[in-house]
């Protein structure tokens, strides 16, 4: 499993765009980066998901590097709806599971 | 039409008590998942499954079992229930175990031991 370092939290106000960014240094060949969203009490939701350069889609944008080793979720334009955790996951545990959240970064969209 | 359904929604029950919850998917997926996620809000894995394998996180405590009745379901049942064991359980699917697939997560069941 790629071990993942994300900013335990981060503040931002309406209208800014944010940029969580994710370090996964041992990524593996076959492995994706996905995030997701998680609003207070619902579950997560998918976001977006890349393997290299730029995913684009009508919620975010995902930049990754040539090298992998880390990845940037871009939220564009945010609003206080916005304020949520949102967690980077990358690869398979040593169980072989996917889908292993790490403890996410909490980002408040302040007026 | 909701993709992952749990219920029910809110559990209160006393210590010792055996419970279960219910995990129902409607998008055909062979791959469904438990979760818990406690007062610090971390979102832990407890077990993955489908018709094939059967994964369990080695924290989870032995008094967790998952049960499926069949692809489209996976429940969990807890016996002997411990006040540690309040959290917010959440039930997932996906089509398959690959890491370029999408996990889909039912709203949750906020279990309450007394």
């Amino acid at each position: 499993l790629a071990k993942t370092t994300q900013p335990i939290s981060m503040d931002s106000y309406e209208g800014q765009e944010v940029n969580i960014t994710c370090s996964h240094n041992n990524i593996a060949t076959n492995d994706y980066i996905t995030w997701y969203q998680q609003f207070p009490s619902q579950g997560p939701r998918f976001i977006i998901q890349g393997y290299k350069t730029k995913v684009t889609n009508e919620v975010a944008s995902l930049f990754i590097p040539a090298d992998r080793k880390s990845s940037t979720l871009s939220l564009p334009r945010v609003s206080l709806s916005d304020t949520a955790v949102y967690y980077c996951l990358v690869g398979l545990d040593n169980y072989g599971q996917n889908f292993v959240f790490g403890p996410g970064t909490r980002l408040s969209v302040l007026p | 039409d909701t993709a992952v359904s749990q219920t029910p929604k809110y559990l209160v029950t006393q210590m010792g008590n055996d419970k279960s919850i219910k995990c129902e998917q409607n998008l055909g997926h062979d791959t469904m998942y438990w979760y818990k996620q406690d007062s610090k809000k971390f979102l832990k894995i407890m077990f993955s499954y489908n018709n094939k394998e059967l994964i369990i996180n080695e924290t989870v405590p032995n008094r967790f079992s998952p049960k499926s009745p069949d692809k489209a379901h996976l429940n969990l049942h807890i016996n002997s229930l411990e006040l540690g064991d309040s959290a917010v359980y959440f039930c997932a699917s996906s089509q398959d175990t690959g890491g370029n697939t999408e996990a889909f997560f039912g709203q949750g069941t906020r279990l309450t031991v007394v």
